[in-house]
């Protein structure tokens, strides 16, 4: 089952430049979280933004959440070639006790 | 040094066997899963726990059993009956089944 669809699938930029990616979902939800995954790693938790929340940060980072049009954005501030990974959005469908669904994931690359 | 591992790194299974992933976590959180990723591919979900000796089907659970007698291990079993077993596994681990999950490092299922 799909749940939330990052977009884009990859995206390759300069180091010092900005990385947007987004995610749309169908469904009503809870929360949305955002992961990373290096290459042949576990992924690591980036930030948990609530239905009630419009925009987070951490450090570089920079989420937005759009309820109405069922979608978020990640930004990444002055990329650097260590930001190098997939990104996921990860939704739950609004209903308790459900387990999170991840999206297929952008892959970025920041070349130096 | 808290945390979730998972052994061993890398597995080969043979035609006709089954084989046996280990996922331990010492964070004391009630819930883990099992996902299974492909090249390229976002994460699918096998099976979840939300509480020792329960556990739900996720999305692709056929070819795959599980326990869960322990609090802290969750281990997942790949059956002669999933005729396409080759991808990374990852186990991970919340306090509740919507929150935060934290990630293993990942077994890489290889058929000879």
């Amino acid at each position: 089952s799909q749940q939330g669809e990052e977009d884009p699938q990859a995206l390759s930029i300069q180091e010092g430049e900005n990385a947007t990616m987004n995610c749309s979902y169908k469904t009503s939800i809870n929360n949305l979280q955002w992961y990373r995954q290096n290459s042949g790693r576990g992924l690591v938790h980036l930030i948990l933004i609530r239905s009630n929340e419009r925009e987070k940060h951490s450090g570089r980072l920079r989420v937005t959440l759009d309820t109405s049009k069922k979608s978020s954005s990640l930004l990444i501030t002055a990329s650097r070639a260590a930001d190098t990974a997939s990104y996921f959005c990860a939704t739950d469908a609004g209903q308790a006790g459900t387990a999170l669904i991840f999206g297929k994931g952008t892959t970025l690359s920041v070349s130096s | 040094d808290g945390g979730i591992t998972q052994s061993p790194k890398y597995l080969f299974r043979k035609e006709g066997q089954n084989v046996t992933l280990s996922c331990e976590q010492n964070l004391n959180h009630d819930a883990m899963y099992w996902y299974r990723q492909d090249p390229g591919q976002g994460l699918r979900l096998i099976y979840y726990s939300q509480i020792v000796n329960d556990f739900q089907k996720g999305d692709i659970a056929e070819g795959y059993s599980v326990s869960r007698e322990k609090k802290e291990s969750f281990p997942l079993t790949v059956t002669s009956a999933q005729k396409n077993p080759t991808a990374f596994y990852l186990c991970a681990s919340s306090r509740g089944i919507q929150e935060t999950q934290y990630f293993g490092p990942g077994t890489r299922l290889l058929v000879l």
